[in-house]
């Protein structure tokens, strides 16, 4: 059965530290790895990857994958509150179907 | 451009009882989706439809039906209400080239009782 796992379930830290989330996935059919970031409602697109070793970056958000080791990371350097969020991995597979992990519930105290 | 619009927000149901869930797109994807989300738990895939006239089952479609009349409307049937579907819902579309990028709706939690 297709699954992906993120940890930690949760986090807490202070506004600028640097965090690290983990997703790791078996997956049939793997064709890219997603992050999105779910504030109160809806989630919303960060990075597609699809090979392994290559960093994608956004601003203070950067994300890569291991396609050996089946695992990509999400850091998030000098977190601000607004970074405050449950981050998701999922995985695309062969059919349009994404499947998801339960997400990483960040928190960020000022 | 409004994206994708869900309605209702939010929504009690008893036992038995049916309904449907709407949702619209006005950015002309092909692609849309629903999902599940329970508590501490990721997304589930209801249906999807890769275009109008064509639906396919996700995960976990027992229990609901959709239709794909339109290049815009994609709404979500739940008959016979039963606690389990007790969840927030949540509908995405997609560009055909793009099935990884999802713009989701705001979702629409709904209460079994």
């Amino acid at each position: 059965e297709d699954k992906v796992v993120q940890s930690p379930l949760s986090l807490v830290v202070h506004e600028g530290d640097t965090v690290t989330l983990n997703c790791s996935y078996e997956v049939t059919n793997f064709r890219s790895l997603l992050w999105y970031k779910q504030e109160k409602k809806a989630p919303t697109f960060l990075f597609m990857l699809t090979s392994s070793g290559i960093e994608k970056k956004s601003g203070r958000l950067s994300s890569i994958l291991d396609k050996k080791e089946l695992f990509s990371i999400l850091n998030i350097t000098a977190t601000q509150t607004g970074d405050s969020a449950v981050y998701l991995c999922a995985v695309e597979s062969s059919n349009y179907q994404l499947i998801w992990g339960a997400g990483t519930k960040l928190i960020i105290k000022p | 451009n409004a994206g994708v619009t869900q309605t209702p927000k939010f929504r009690i149901l008893k036992i038995g009882q049916s309904m449907t869930l709407q949702c619209a797109q006005d950015m002309n994807h092909n692609y849309m989706y629903w999902y599940r989300q329970d508590p501490g738990m990721g997304l589930k895939l209801i249906y999807y439809s890769v275009g109008a006239g064509i639906t396919d089952k996700g995960e976990v479609p027992n229990g609901y039906n959709v239709s794909r009349s339109t290049t815009e409307d994609f709404p979500l049937r739940l008959e016979l209400a039963a606690p389990s579907q007790t969840s927030v819902y949540f509908c995405a579309s997609s560009a055909g080239g793009k099935p990884y990028e999802q713009y989701f709706g705001p979702g629409t939690r709904l209460t079994v009782t």
